[in-house]
């Protein structure tokens, strides 16, 4: 594909539910990130792959959070009983190596009622 | 843990005018990034610093690195319309660390 793409582009959920969010990266990009961003606020690092596995999970908030990449490609982030907190938009993004520049999707927004 | 801050928070300019951003980090930086993110967009990648007292330009963009590798500056000279975003710096290596950024408003 063109760029990262990351689905769904907004979700709406109700307190306590789960969600699973979804990024497709630039085919070839061996790392992957998930950012969540916070109005007027700058991109939180929550995680990153290194192919399949997470080579640094220290930003995930709490237990609640989950993030795999079974196949070294696609990566989605899961969120277990969802938290009014938890709104926000969560970015991905994807790069060549580990030192290279960040592609960034165009995030999913949640929104916690 | 690593924190980095950027001033101003936000700055509204003439069109034609100058503005400059600043970012420090409470630690050194092995490398420094700046991002663009257009109101409602995503971030995108604009240019990677690496060298202590490195000073890179990009048409009316130029970036700086400080000599301790703790700071870093980007300035536009000259804005345009096309120039009004927040811009961030990070740090870091593969896990970045994202300043507040600071928002560029232009008065055409």
């Amino acid at each position: 594909g063109a760029g990262v793409s990351q689905t769904p582009s907004n979700k709406v959920t109700e307190k306590g539910k789960y969600v699973e969010l979804r990024c497709d990266p630039i085919s070839g990009h061996t790392a992957l990130y998930w950012y969540r961003q916070s109005l007027g606020q700058g991109p939180e690092f929550l995680i990153y792959f290194q192919g399949t596995g997470a080579a640094d999970d220290s930003g995930l908030p709490n237990d609640r959070f989950f993030a795999v990449r079974p196949e070294g490609s696609v990566s989605t982030l899961k969120i277990q009983r969802t938290e009014r907190g938890d709104s926000a938009v969560y970015l991905c993004a994807s790069s060549l190596g580990t030192r290279n520049e960040q592609f960034f999707g165009p995030g999913t927004r949640l929104t916690v009622l | 843990g690593q924190q980095v801050m950027q001033i101003p928070q936000y700055q509204h300019v003439q069109e034609g005018e100058d503005f400059t951003t600043y970012c420090n980090s409470s630690t050194t930086l092995s490398n420094i990034q700046w991002y663009k993110q257009r109101p409602g967009g995503h971030p995108v990648f604009l240019i990677q610093l690496v060298k202590s007292g490195e000073v890179k330009k990009q048409k009316r963009l130029t970036f700086q690195f400080g000599e301790a590798k703790k700071n870093s500056s980007l300035h536009i000279t000259a804005t345009q319309t096309t120039d009004v975003g927040t811009y961030f710096c990070a740090g870091g290596a593969q896990k970045l660390v994202f300043g507040q950024g600071t928002r560029l408003t232009i008065n055409p």
